[in-house]
């Protein structure tokens, strides 16, 4: 089956690291998304790993995939105020087209 | 700024009424697709749309329906609303093939 999963809740100090982590359930997914979402907006694609790939690094930003655990992770580096949002984590089961499977979100609150 | 654009932003309907939502996809990408985010919860796949077909559909009942136009924009129709209709409509376009879809900012849709 299809399912997502995320913790909901993550508080972290201006400055500090941030890692966000996600397991999903389906091994056949090509591509693994982060997205970010700001109260009130639509989803901003952060960062995307294929699926044969084990690590992506995009400046603040590393995806570490461990297709063996399903376990995917997004490391913020020197996490600032302006993260503060809900970061979904998504995979793309279906080869054949693009639809996104999302977890629920973990919401980052980042304390100055 | 992802070139995807929704419309309208915010509507109120009462239950049992239609509504109509509109999207006009990233200059270039001819796939669209529509997902609902309940408050609190992940976005969920509608359904998707490529050159006018759909091409794939999640667990929705059949008065939610669509349309893709040969611009490629896009309608999203639900008939019958019901109270747990009320959420925030994404839409996403993307390149055919590839799942590093773009977000507009929603509509969100109350039903009273």
């Amino acid at each position: 089956g299809e399912d997502v999963e995320q913790s909901l809740f993550l508080s972290v100090r201006e400055g500090d690291s941030s890692v966000i982590n996600c397991t999903y359930t389906d091994s056949s997914s090509t591509y693994l998304y982060w997205y970010k979402q700001e109260p009130g907006a639509g989803l901003q694609l952060l960062t995307y790993i294929f699926s044969n790939m084990d690590m992506k690094q995009d400046q603040r930003l590393t995806v570490l995939l461990n297709k063996k655990d399903k376990h995917l992770s997004l490391r913020i580096a020197d996490t600032q105020t302006g993260d503060s949002a809900i970061y979904f984590c998504a995979e793309t089961p279906n080869q054949a087209g693009t639809a996104l499977i999302f977890g629920k979100g973990t919401t980052l609150s980042v304390s100055s | 700024e992802t070139g995807v654009t929704q419309s309208p932003t915010h509507l109120i309907k009462t239950r049992g009424q239609q509504v109509t939502l509109r999207c006009s996809s990233q200059s270039g990408h001819n796939t669209v697709s529509w997902y609902q985010q309940a408050l609190g919860q992940g976005p969920q796949f509608i359904f998707q749309y490529y050159r006018e077909e759909e091409n794939g559909r999640g667990n929705f009942p059949p008065r939610f329906s669509g349309l893709q136009f040969p611009n490629y924009s896009s309608e999203l129709n639900v008939n019958a609303l019901e109270l747990d209709d009320s959420a925030l409509y994404l839409c996403a376009s993307s390149p055919r093939g590839e799942g590093q879809a773009g977000f507009g900012s929603g509509t969100r849709l109350t039903v009273v």
